[in-house]
């Protein structure tokens, strides 16, 4: 079955410094691969996507991703982490069937 | 992207009550879904609502505890039956647009079941 794992549940960071959050999936075939963001009392919002082609994806908000296939892996990154990205941060799979499988989601804090 | 409406945002509620969540997209939308996003927990799909058919519910799930209504390409309803503290949770609607997988989230609804 499909699974996403986010091993970090808590992140604090400083702001100004980098930022990757780090997601890892299980999945038979080529995945469709997500992150988004959810802020306190917001829904979800997309920031980027991964399909196919280009393993760097880059999103909104100044957030890239890049999909390991050696790896499962589908890191976030972003190079300079602003007091506005505090949030929690969703990796999610295509299941297929228009299904997504979310991971259990990783808590960004920025400290200034 | 659709825009999603989604009332109450919040609520408290008391144990063995139901509590109706609305879901209005401001353009016709084939797929529905519905979420819960348990305290600490990640999202889990409750069920797929498809306007002129029975919801389909995934595992662990049933109509009678989540029965959902869906009438038009527009509105979707979700009914939390029989509420217990274990309830307790953010329920979000979900729509999916022209592209497979292109989701836009309702901002939910935070119930507390006391």
């Amino acid at each position: 079955a499909q699974s996403v794992t986010q091993p970090d549940i808590h992140i604090t960071v400083s702001e100004g410094a980098s930022l990757e959050l780090r997601c890892n999936y299980s999945y038979g075939a080529t995945p469709y691969l997500f992150w988004y963001v959810q802020s306190p009392g917001q829904g979800l919002q997309l920031l980027l996507k991964y399909f196919s082609g280009d393993t760097l994806v880059q999103g909104i908000k100044g957030f890239e991703a890049e999909f390991k296939r050696s790896q499962s892996s589908f890191n976030l990154r972003k190079p300079s982490v602003h007091w506005s990205d505090a949030a929690e941060y969703f990796c999610a799979v295509g299941a297929g069937g228009n299904k997504l499988v979310f991971g259990a989601g990783t808590i960004l804090r920025v400290k200034s | 992207s659709a825009v999603i409406s989604q009332k109450p945002s919040r609520d408290i509620c008391q144990r063995g009550t139901s509590l109706t969540i609305q879901c209005q997209v401001d353009s016709q939308v084939t797929m529905m879904f519905w979420y819960r996003q348990q305290p600490g927990q990640s999202l889990t799909l409750i069920a797929t609502a498809n306007q002129g058919s029975e919801a389909t519910y995934e595992s662990g799930f049933v109509i009678d505890k989540f029965p959902i209504s869906r009438p038009n390409l527009t509105f979707s309803t979700l009914t939390v039956s029989n509420m217990s503290p274990e309830d307790s949770s953010i329920y979000l609607c979900s729509v999916q647009g022209r592209h497979r997988y292109g989701y836009t989230f309702g901002s939910g609804t935070r119930l507390t079941v006391v």
